[in-house]
């Protein structure tokens, strides 16, 4: 199993809302990630789960909220969202080890969210 | 800071040709990583192609090369016999946290590359 899974494809929520998205990849991989993508624009990283604990939060505000309940699964919560939070948000897991050809990421294909 | 820069935001290529795409980096660290992903549009990141810091060769992953130059910080893709399907936006990207159990990946803004019949 070579895949990273996101949960919805495609998601719409009014800014009351509450939402998740999921990710869940079943290499081994213990490291995770949560990109946002704005339309035309490179891929920004939000969060870094290693081995279970956050390891980066790039200052992403309180309204996004991650978690990784185990070492396959890893969540984004969405509350109180604004329309400029529209993007595409991609999910990644990485291997630890240094073995050349384990590096980089394996993505999702990724959630379209649309803000209301 | 580490940076990525592409100069070329779009590009067009005949079919059955070579195109160059173009990116440079700029770093402190003596050993990084750079990477090429594919993003078509539908949205999927796909890995090209990956280039170590300390590796000799360039790399070279079927239709798809890696013109490695360190001193010139520069990792230009090549893609040999363009096909329809190339038709995608392209980002150049570089890892960093060599010595951390995940790798914090930087992307620059990315080639849009279109294939012409």
């Amino acid at each position: 199993d070579t895949e990273v899974t996101q949960t919805p494809k495609h998601l719409v929520m009014g800014m009351t809302n509450k939402k998740s998205l999921k990710c869940e990849q079943h290499m081994g991989h213990r490291a995770m990630y949560w990109y946002k993508q704005k339309a035309k624009k490179p891929p920004e990283l939000m969060f870094v789960y290693s081995y279970e604990k956050l390891s980066i939060n790039e200052s992403v505000p309180s309204r996004f909220s991650p978690e990784c309940p185990n070492s396959s699964l890893l969540n984004l919560h969405l509350h109180a969202l604004q329309p400029e939070d529209s993007a595409l948000y991609l999910c990644a897991s990485s291997h630890p080890h240094r073995d050349r050809g384990l590096y980089g990421y394996t993505f999702g294909s990724g959630t379209r969210l649309t803000v209301v | 800071a580490q940076k990525i820069t592409q100069t070329q935001p779009g590009m067009f290529v005949q079919e059955k040709e070579a195109v160059t795409l173009d990116c440079t980096y700029d770093t402190s660290d003596q050993s990084y990583g750079l990477f090429w992903y594919k993003q078509p549009s539908s949205g999927e990141m796909i890995f090209l192609i990956y280039q170590g810091s300390y590796d000799e060769q360039n790399a070279t992953e079927g239709r798809y090369s890696l013109n490695f130059q360190k001193a010139r910080k520069s990792a230009n893709l090549v893609i040999s016999a363009s096909q329809l399907g190339d038709s995608a936006m392209y980002f150049c990207a570089m890892r960093e946290g060599m010595k951390t159990s995940y790798d914090k990946v930087i992307f620059g803004p990315g080639t849009s590359l279109s294939v012409i019949p």
